[in-house]
């Protein structure tokens, strides 16, 4: 199993459309999680960190449930731009050991 | 500007051929991270560092070394390339352990 997953889509949205997009772990022991976009291969760049009380920044919404061990992240009013490749990322608490996700391709559409 | 560069950004060289991949950081980070991405695997860390002359291995660290004798500089050194070491490569820094991470454009390398 791997130690982070997620759907690699691709999620073919209208804009406008509100996507949301799960990432799940495997250790639950993981003490920090993170959203991060990926345009193209290019390099992944920070989206938002991701807190226990759940945080929102403008159109996108993160939220942590560590009793079912998964991240998700919601994007309403999608715009053209927002497509990219989502990555999950999570540390297991292991000094800057990090493990990242597959990433999820999102696709949105006039 | 803030920025973490990579040098080169692409490469092409044949098996055996030593090389470095250098990794500079101008924000003063301690933390520092090597990754190679391979379609489908998605992003694996390989070595990283939490100071000067401190460094440890990550999930994919065979065939590769890494030292950190400047807090700015992490350079990545392939002392045999193999084929199955063309990659995309990424560097990272962070300020705070396990904190969001800030990559290099990232450097393509095929071996041939």
């Amino acid at each position: 199993r791997k130690e982070v997953e997620q759907d690699p889509g691709p999620f073919n949205v209208p804009e406008g459309a509100t996507v949301a997009f799960n990432c799940t772990y495997s250790n639950s022991a993981s003490q920090s999680f993170f959203w991060y976009r990926q345009d193209c291969r290019k390099e992944p760049k920070l989206l938002m960190s991701v807190y226990s009380s759940g945080n929102e920044d403008g159109r996108f919404t993160a939220q942590l449930n560590r009793a079912s061990q998964y991240i998700s992240l919601l994007i309403r009013d999608s715009k053209l731009s927002d497509s990219a490749t989502y990555l999950c990322v999570v540390n297991f608490g292991n000094f800057n050991k990090f493990y990242f996700g597959s990433g999820t391709k999102l696709n949105v559409k006039p | 500007e803030a920025q973490v560069t990579q040098n080169p950004r692409y490469l092409i060289t044949v098996t055996g051929k030593k090389l470095t991949v250098t990794c500079s950081q101008n924000m003063n980070h301690e933390y520092m991270s090597w990754y190679r991405q391979d379609p489908g695997l998605g992003l694996r860390q390989i070595y990283y560092s939490m100071n000067v002359e401190v460094t440890d291995k990550g999930d994919v660290p065979e065939g590769y070394k890494v030292s950190r004798k400047e807090k700015r500089n992490f350079p990545l050194i392939l002392e045999s390339p193999s084929p199955n070491q063309t990659s995309l490569y990424f560097c990272a820094s962070s300020s705070v352990t396990g904190g969001p991470q800030y990559f290099g454009p990232g450097t393509r390398l095929t071996v041939t």
